[in-house]
């Protein structure tokens, strides 16, 4: 199946720095989709970004499909902000299936 | 977005005894959810593909007599861990997506499960 790899594993930065985040997959997909998940577990749907680049506030996102890889651009980092990010991928023919990359680690310090 | 509620967000059982999880689909009607399962500091696996009106098709390696799915209507799944055991703990959640909008996946809050 479809791998996905996601970089660094865990980030420890000072409040009001920028990140950027990788996730790096395998093969072809039809659907990209980035997730912050919050200490209660929950998944919050940061973006549906298959291709292109995105931006919703602090926040902003590039998929490069053709390159398998897409990045996640926080900037201004909060505390609030710490947490896990997920990447998940559906392949082509993938059935909607996401498959979740490693995830990344955020711990935002004040 | 799409809403997905799944309930209860936590229970605790005793061995041997069997828990029912629910995901519902507030504002849209899916034909399709997932279940997936995250044990900590991992990431989520599926589990299974919950089809309303049929059977659920399970991941490799996962027991489909131990977890039942069930998907009666168009707003409704629920997972059944049955004859639990502690090895069961862990976080179980669900998703679903407008299918006729696109795909993107929207999660219900998640069931953290403890057996003891």
């Amino acid at each position: 199946g479809i791998q996905v790899e996601q970089s660094p594993p865990d980030l420890i930065l000072q409040e009001g720095a920028n990140s950027t985040l990788r996730c790096n997959f395998s093969d072809s997909v039809n659907n990209l989709q980035w997730f912050h998940q919050n200490p209660w577990g929950q998944l919050i749907n940061l973006f549906y970004i298959p291709s292109g680049t995105k931006q919703n506030g602090r926040l902003s996102a590039t998929t490069v499909a053709t390159e398998r890889y897409s990045l996640l651009y926080i900037s201004s980092s909060q505390t609030t902000d710490s947490g896990v990010y997920f990447c998940a991928v559906e392949p082509n023919f993938g059935n909607e299936k996401l498959t979740f990359g490693t995830g990344t680690r955020l711990t935002i310090i004040p | 977005g799409a809403v997905v509620s799944q309930h209860p967000s936590w229970v605790i059982c005793k061995s041997g005894t069997s828990v029912k999880i629910e995901c519902r689909s507030l504002d849209f009607q899916a034909t399709t959810m997932f279940w997936y399962r995250q044990f900590p500091k991992q990431s989520l696996m599926l589990m299974a593909t919950s089809n309303e009106g049929s059977k659920a098709t399970y991941e490799q390696g996962v027991e489909k007599d131990k977890f039942l799915i069930n998907h009666a209507s168009l707003t409704l799944s629920t997972l059944t861990v049955t004859s639990a055991h502690p090895e069961d703990s862990s976080f179980y959640i669900c998703s679903a997506s407008e299918r006729w909008v696109d795909t993107e996946a929207f999660f219900g809050q998640g069931t953290r499960l403890t057996v003891v």
